[in-house]
């Protein structure tokens, strides 16, 4: 079974400029997360998806991240305009689906980013 | 307080020891429990999920303690390959996977 895929797995960019990440969950799997995990610290929960729909987006600093899943399987995440503090790894996940007891959540490789 | 706190370490220890991890919660509303294993610039893996009454897998024991709030996991018999930093993750839904919480982990470095 494929598992999540993520692109690119890794990005520099100067600051205050633009950037985009994309996932793509594993086949059937209706939540979607997007991590960052900045270096030394665990992966904060950045914005969930249920299908296409947004279930918690409360950690999303949405003056500079947005995220989408149009049609309820793959997603980007965008940053613009990026700042030297968003260096960190940004991970996605995905599990069938909510409301199941102790369900795992599988983690794609990452997107590394540099901010310079 | 932080949501999720582990002592980062790291952790030196001699192969075939036993090691344990504790790790406190915050949020007495938590409803599921899980360990998960990051190898270095690897993406986080479910270890295992931790039970009210306890679970053990293979050399791997974790416990929960809601009345104190913490989680714990045990490894006898360590080996090389369980060098990893291990993360202790909670929700706050019964739903499992839903608002996942993850501590900053902690670093086990197992030497020959």
């Amino acid at each position: 079974e494929a598992g999540v895929a993520q692109s690119p797995r890794y990005k520099i960019i100067e600051k205050r400029q633009s950037v985009a990440f994309w996932c793509n969950p594993i086949s059937g799997h209706a939540t979607l997360y997007w991590y960052q995990q900045i270096l030394g610290q665990g992966p904060k929960l950045l914005i969930q998806f249920q299908n296409n729909g947004v279930v918690d987006d409360s950690q999303l600093p949405k003056d500079r991240f947005s995220a989408e899943r149009l049609k309820g399987v793959d997603s980007t995440l965008k940053i613009q305009p990026a700042k030297l503090e968003d260096s960190a790894v940004y991970l996605c996940a995905s599990t069938l689906a909510r409301g199941f007891m102790n369900t795992e959540a599988f983690f794609g490789q990452g997107t590394r980013l540099t901010v310079v | 307080r932080k949501e999720v706190e582990q002592d980062p370490g790291p952790f030196n220890v001699p192969e075939g020891a036993t090691v344990a991890f504790n790790c406190t919660y915050s949020n007495s509303a938590s409803q599921s429990f899980f360990w998960y294993r990051q190898d270095c610039r690897k993406e986080p893996k479910l270890l295992m999920s931790v039970y009210s009454s306890g679970n053990e897998d293979g050399r791997f024991t974790a416990q929960l303690n809601r009345a104190s709030q913490y989680i714990s996991l045990l490894i006898r018999d360590s080996k090389l390959s369980d060098s990893a930093t291990y993360l202790c993750v909670v929700s706050p839904s019964g739903g499992g996977a839903d608002g996942l919480t993850f501590g900053k982990g902690t670093h086990l470095i197992i030497q020959p």
